[in-house]
């Protein structure tokens, strides 16, 4: 069973840029989270994907969006980046067998450095 | 709304010792709740979670917690801390739609 893959694991990008991040869920997972850690902060929830369809969104702007592919990977995309954007973004997969479905696995993250 | 609480940034304990992380919640309905782990560079790792049941969860690494729902508490302990365990800890609370609220998270710092 392969875990929750993100990519790339670190990025560089400058003001007003756009960046796409790459997730792959675990195995047998339906619903894709996103979320964003700042440093020294705990994560905070970004959005979610149930099914190719947006199923909760945190206090974020729009210009933070995102997709779910029908292989449940998920693409989480920001535009016209800000310094404050500077943080690690982690990808949480969950939605396994009932017994477990709230349980959220977490990927590796992106490190992303907006200059 | 449902969120948590994590009672110190930093614990400093010696290997070997007692290790107690604290965790406040606050729900309006029954929590789900859940301890994570990070050590530096990397994403979160489970150590363990509270859904129904047993109050008393048994997770990874010999980490327990236990859920009192009286005192809205969802401690975090270890008997024996190892240098291994030095790491950032997070409590965390799933919301009605799978939205988890993490705490501020607690630094475990372990010497020899």
């Amino acid at each position: 069973e392969t875990g929750v893959t993100q990519s790339p694991t670190h990025l560089i990008k400058t003001r007003g840029q756009q960046v796409t991040l790459r997730c792959s869920s675990q195995s047998g997972h339906n619903t894709v989270s996103w979320y964003q850690q700042a440093l020294g902060q705990g994560p905070q929830f970004i959005f979610q994907y149930y099914r190719e369809e947006e199923n909760g969104r945190g206090n974020f702007p729009p210009r933070f969006s995102g997709l779910q592919f029908p292989n449940y990977s998920s693409e989480l995309n920001v535009n016209a980046l800000e310094l404050d954007d500077s943080a690690l973004y982690l990808c949480a997969s969950s939605g396994g067998t009932s017994a477990n479905q709230e349980t959220q696995y977490f990927g590796p993250g992106t490190r992303l450095l907006v200059l | 709304a449902q969120s948590v609480t994590q009672l110190g940034s930093h614990v400093s304990v010696s290997e070997g010792a007692l290790v107690l992380l604290r965790c406040n919640y606050s729900s309006s309905v029954p929590p789900y709740l859940f301890w994570y782990v990070q050590y530096p560079n990397q994403g979160l790792q489970l150590l363990l979670k509270y859904t129904t049941g047993a109050t008393l969860v048994k997770g990874i690494n010999g980490f327990e917690a236990e859920f009192k729902k009286s005192e809205t508490s969802f401690h975090l302990t270890k008997p024996s801390a190892h240098m291994s365990d030095a790491a950032e800890y997070f409590c965390a609370v799933i919301t009605g739609f799978q939205k988890l609220v993490f705490g501020t998270g607690t630094r475990l710092l372990v010497s020899p």
